[in-house]
């Protein structure tokens, strides 16, 4: 079957450093996607990795490992609007689009 | 500014009774989706249409029909809500299919069953 697996939630401070990572099992893979979840709200994307490597976009970046099936997000100089679920997804062989359950990240002052 | 609008944010059943939640998109995307998401839990696809082409994931149940009368609509009917079906509705646009594509989405209608 496919199975993405991601911490179900983290705690970090206020202007500190954390990463989220991701491993996935799919049939095949296409791409990898990130998206940030506030709660009761919809998701928006964040980042896309195809390649094997680091992606930055401002205080976030997202890594891919195709050979290891893993992927991380780190989010820097983190921020209280941060708190909200980061959700991992993959697109497969068949270009479906498989979801991790997301990881949600609570920012302490 | 282009967007996908789902109404209502918040919608209240009965247990059995017929409800219709709705999706517009002004993006002009080809593929439109809904997904049930429940809580600390991955979004599920329900179904997919690109353009008219309807697509209906194997696991999901009967109870759940979709109509896409035209490019911007698209509406999620549930015939006999029950109890396990309160959830988050979530439309998502795309602008193809079979290729790798960011998927847009709308707020969201969390939906309540009595």
């Amino acid at each position: 079957g496919q199975n993405i697996d991601q911490p179900t939630e983290m705690t970090a401070t206020e202007g500190a450093i954390v990463q989220i990572n991701c491993t996935y099992q799919t049939s095949g893979f296409n791409g990898l996607f990130w998206y940030q979840q506030h709660a009761g709200e919809a998701p928006t994307f964040l980042s896309y990795n195809v390649l094997d490597g680091l992606e930055e976009k401002g205080r976030f970046s997202s890594f891919l490992s195709r050979s290891k099936g893993y992927s991380y997000l780190l989010l820097k100089e983190l921020q209280m609007k941060d708190s909200a679920s980061y959700l991992c997804a993959v697109w497969d062989s068949n270009y479906q689009l498989i979801w991790g359950a997301g990881t949600k990240l609570i920012i302490k002052p | 500014d282009a967007m996908v609008i789902q109404n209502p944010r918040y919608q209240v059943t009965q247990f059995g009774k017929p409800v219709t939640l709705s999706c517009s998109q002004t993006l002009n995307h080809n593929v439109m989706y809904w997904y049930q998401q429940k809580s600390s839990q991955a979004p599920k696809l329900l179904f997919h249409y690109y353009d008219k082409d309807f697509n209906n994931e194997a696991d999901t149940p009967d109870n759940f029909q979709s109509r896409r009368p035209n490019t911007s609509f698209c509406f999620l009917d549930i015939r006999s809500p029950g109890l396990g079906d309160a959830a988050m509705y979530l439309c998502a646009t795309s602008r193809d299919q079979g290729t790798v594509d960011i998927q847009y989405f709308g707020a969201g209608t969390r939906l309540s069953v009595l």
